[in-house]
Formats: structure tokens, C-alpha cells, sequence
């Protein structure tokens, strides 16, 4: 059964700290990874991963893959109240007349105090 | 552009009734899903519409139905609620194009009651 596993499941930080966010997967036919920022409502794209080893950055944002151990991080340096969120990781599985299933971790609630 | 839009925010039921969630995107975009969000278990697909004129079921698809009305309207049914479908429900689309960086966007979700 395809599986995706966060952790921490609770993260609590002091603003300026980095934190490091865990996805494990266990995906048939893997093709990529997706890390999705959720605040009060709809979950927002952040990163898509499809090769190890190369780093995707945005900001104080950065995730990287490896495809040999099926985990990814999720990076955030200098944290900011503001990126207090619960943060999704997901991958899409079998591919079913063209629509991708998405199988998404349980999330990680991270919580920036001031 | 409005992207992926819900209707109800918010709503509470009686166990027994039934409404319908409605979904619309207008990104022009062929697939579109919906998901079920229960705390401490991520996002679980219900049922989903590869394209205009079919839909088939996810992972948790008991009582619901769905119907993809036209190419960017998608809507669920709960015929008669249960205490079970308390949940905040997305509605996401995709393009139909099987490509590798293909990503899913989400509407601003609903948040559904049942007593």
C-alpha cells in the first residue's frame, strides 16, 4: 500500500530558528514529490521534486529529495511567524486516465512563537 | 482568475440530510478532485473526474456521489450525512496532460458539521 509518513507530526520554534521538516515515502512508479503550505485553507504549492540531489529553493524555503533512501526535507531558515502552517507532503501514485491520485502525509504543524 | 472555488464555507447538518458541495475552476484544467481532511490524517481522496464526462472513486468514496457537471464544475453529494463525514472537505483541479511537474491546486475548502 502506498505510504507517506511526516515527522514531527508538532513542531514548536522560536522566530529566527531553522527547522527541518521529514517526509518518507513508499510509492509505486514514483515520479515526483510535492510539499504543499496549508494556513487556515486550501493547501498552497511550495515545491514539486522529481530528481535526488538537486535543491529547490524559494526564499528562506529549500527541499531536497533523495531517491535512493525515499525521503525529502523541507528546509526553513530564519523562521518568521508567518510560516507557522502546517506543511503537506504528497506524491502522486498511479496515474489513472491522465489524473494524478495524490497520497498525502499526515502534515507537520509548525509553530513559530515570536 | 478565481482559480478553485467552494461553496458552502461552512455548514452543519442533521444526521439524515443531504446536500451537495459544488467545486468550479477556471483554469481550464480537465481533472478535478475531491478531498476529505480529518485531523492526524493528511488529505484522502474521495472521488475524482479524469475529464469532462467521467469520474471514478478514491480512497474513502462511502456515501458520496459525485457528477462532473461540465468541464469546470465538479460536485459532491452526501445523500444522507453521517456523524462520520465531519470533515473539511477540498475540491482540486489538474491539468488532464500526464507530465511529471503536473501539481494539483486547491480551493479554500469546506467545513462540514454533522450532528
Amino acid at each position: 500500500e502506498d505510504k507517506v509518513v511526516q515527522s514531527p507530526l508538532s513542531l514548536v520554534v522560536h522566530e529566527g530558528d531553522t527547522v527541518t521538516l521529514n517526509c518518507s515515502y513508499e510509492v509505486t512508479n514514483f515520479r515526483s514529490l510535492l510539499w504543499y503550505k496549508q494556513e487556515k485553507k486550501a493547501p498552497t504549492f511550495l515545491f514539486m521534486l522529481t530528481s535526488s540531489g538537486i535543491e529547490k529553493k524559494s526564499g528562506r524555503l529549500s527541499s531536497i529529495l533523495d531517491k535512493k533512501e525515499l525521503f525529502s526535507i523541507l528546509n526553513i531558515t530564519a523562521t518568521q511567524t508567518g510560516d507557522s502552517a502546517v506543511y503537506l507532503c504528497a506524491v502522486p501514485n498511479v496515474l489513472i486516465q491522465g489524473a494524478q491520485k495524490l497520497v498525502f502525509g499526515q502534515g507537520t504543524r509548525l509553530t513559530i512563537n515570536p | 482568475n478565481a482559480g478553485v472555488t467552494q461553496t458552502p464555507k461552512f455548514q452543519v447538518l442533521k444526521t439524515g440530510q443531504s446536500m451537495t458541495l459544488q467545486c468550479a475552476q477556471d483554469m481550464n484544467h480537465n481533472s478535478m478532485y475531491w478531498y476529505r481532511q480529518d485531523p492526524g490524517m493528511g488529505l484522502r481522496l474521495i472521488y475524482y473526474s479524469a475529464s469532462e464526462g467521467t469520474t471514478d472513486k478514491g480512497e474513502v468514496p462511502n456515501g458520496y456521489n459525485v457528477s462532473r457537471l461540465n468541464k469546470r464544475e465538479f460536485s459532491l453529494r452526501l445523500e444522507s450525512a453521517a456523524p462520520s463525514q465531519t470533515s473539511v472537505y477540498f475540491c482540486a483541479s489538474s491539468e488532464y496532460i500526464s507530465r511529471v511537474d503536473e501539481t494539483q491546486y486547491f480551493g479554500p475548502g469546506t467545513r462540514l458539521l454533522v450532528l
